[in-house]
């Protein structure tokens, strides 16, 4: 089975410039997920899509981030404009979306800003 | 609002030997909670899920227990080796699949 799928895998961008990562999850798998891990810390859940449709945003910075996941496939994350504190991974996760499953994650984009 | 907490956040131990890593959550009504590995640059690897029903899994030298009621689990490693090194996340589900993680921790296994 093909994992969750990622790019790019590293990019470097100025602050105040906009950023898009892209993500494909699992063929089947039903739940979306992006996370937020900065150096040093745990992943922190930033939004959750069940097919194309938002289960969770409250952790999204809703006046830079944006992501969205049109028919229920793949999904892209935009940040626009950056912020220096930005700077970190940006994790994809997916699962079948049943409930007591384990999630499979990307190998993530690392985003620096500079 | 779910906190997860791991202890220690660093380990370095000999090869060979069997260790314990901590992790506690303050909302103990979880559906499930997950182990995972992360090596350096890379993405996370779940290792071991527990139902909440359950008390404990084991996958080969890795054994996961679950205490629910007392917001804690512990991931057992038994005879360590060189390439269990890596950083080990704690993560429970909260329900609507919200998975919440833990800081890790990380292992150093000596050669």
């Amino acid at each position: 089975e093909a994992g969750v799928a990622q790019s790019p895998r590293y990019k470097i961008i100025e602050k105040r410039q906009s950023v898009a990562f892209w993500c494909n999850p699992i063929s089947g798998h039903a739940t979306l997920y992006w996370y937020q891990q900065i150096l040093g810390q745990g992943p922190k859940l930033l939004i959750q899509f069940q097919n194309n449709g938002v289960v969770d945003d409250s952790q999204l910075p809703k006046d830079r981030f944006s992501a969205e996941r049109l028919k229920g496939v793949d999904s892209t994350l935009k940040i626009q404009p950056a912020k220096l504190e930005d700077s970190a991974v940006y994790l994809c996760a997916s699962s079948h979306g049943q409930g007591g499953e384990p999630l499979h994650f990307g190998n993530g984009t690392r985003l620096t800003v500079t | 609002k779910q906190e997860v907490t791991q202890i220690p956040a660093a380990l370095s131990v000999p090869e060979g030997e069997n260790l314990v890593l901590n992790c506690s959550f303050t909302d103990s009504a979880i559906y499930n909670l997950q182990w995972f590995r992360q090596d350096p640059g890379k993405g996370l690897t779940s290792l071991l899920l527990i139902q909440s029903s359950q008390r404990e899994q084991t996958s080969g030298r890795l054994n996961a227990s679950l205490d629910k009621s007392s917001g804690r689990s512990t991931l057992y490693i038994a005879a360590s080796q060189p390439g269990d090194s890596a950083t080990y996340l704690c993560a429970p589900d909260t329900g609507g699949f919200k998975t919440i993680f833990g800081a890790g921790t990380r292992l150093f296994v000596k050669a």
